[in-house]
């Protein structure tokens, strides 16, 4: 199994610009999570989805859209990129099976907003 | 809302020193609780949980018990190495909202040889 997968691993945006965050998970795990990092922050969850057709928000969600409309693929939107957003994020999948909780996490992109 | 503090400062310590990294949390229901850790250039891996109080997560030598009287979970491992130098995540999470965990944020560790 690959896990989970985030393409690409470095980009670089102009303000205004817009770009689409992949990442898929292998393991058929029914939630999957976005997060960005920042420093002395922590991670902090932007958007999640417990199936595919449903999502909500997480606790920063402004400039961000997802969908999801396979178990597999949950890609995140930036639709005009602000320098606020420069951050690494991170995808993360789990599955309610098991009771383990635990969360699966991508390697993470690395975005700059000049 | 619920929140996780870590204590402050990035942490260095010489091979085969205690190690402990504080942890406490505040809740509105009764979480389980997590130690992440990120390895330089990685992503975050589990390193331990805790699902109800008084239980002890336990992974490479290193621990956590949850103790809901003093809202805490503190990291403990008795002989660090080179290799733990890594940062570390406290987090928590609810039964049934397995895509949501709540970090603390971080806290950095350096072991020297």
């Amino acid at each position: 199994n690959a896990g989970v997968t985030q393409t690409p691993k470095f980009q670089v945006l102009k303000t205004g610009q817009s770009m689409t965050l992949q990442c898929a998970q292998d393991m058929n795990h029914e939630y999957m999570s976005w997060y960005r990092q920042d420093p002395g922050m922590g991670l902090r969850l932007i958007h999640y989805s417990v199936g595919a057709g449903i999502t909500d928000q997480g606790e920063v969600p402004n400039g961000y859209n997802v969908s999801r409309s396979t178990t597999e693929d949950f890609p995140l939107r930036l639709l005009s990129a602000a320098p606020s957003q420069t951050s690494v994020y991170f995808c993360a999948s789990s599955s309610s099976s098991g009771g383990t909780y635990e969360q699966y996490f991508g390697p993470g992109t690395r975005l700059t907003v000049t | 809302g619920d929140s996780v503090t870590q204590m402050e400062g990035p942490v260095t310590l010489s091979e085969e020193a205690f190690l402990t990294i504080n942890c406490t949390y505040t809740a509105t229901g009764y979480p389980s609780l997590f130690w992440y850790v990120q390895y330089p250039g990685e992503g975050l891996q589990l390193l331990l949980k805790a699902t109800k109080a008084d239980d002890k997560g336990s992974n490479k030598g290193f621990e956590a018990t949850y103790r809901k009287e003093t809202t805490s979970f503190h990291l403990e491992k008795g002989s660090v190495q080179v290799s733990d130098s890594a940062v570390y995540f406290c987090a928590l999470s609810y039964q049934g909202f397995y895509g949501k965990l709540t970090f603390g944020q971080g806290t950095i560790l350096t072991v020297h040889p």
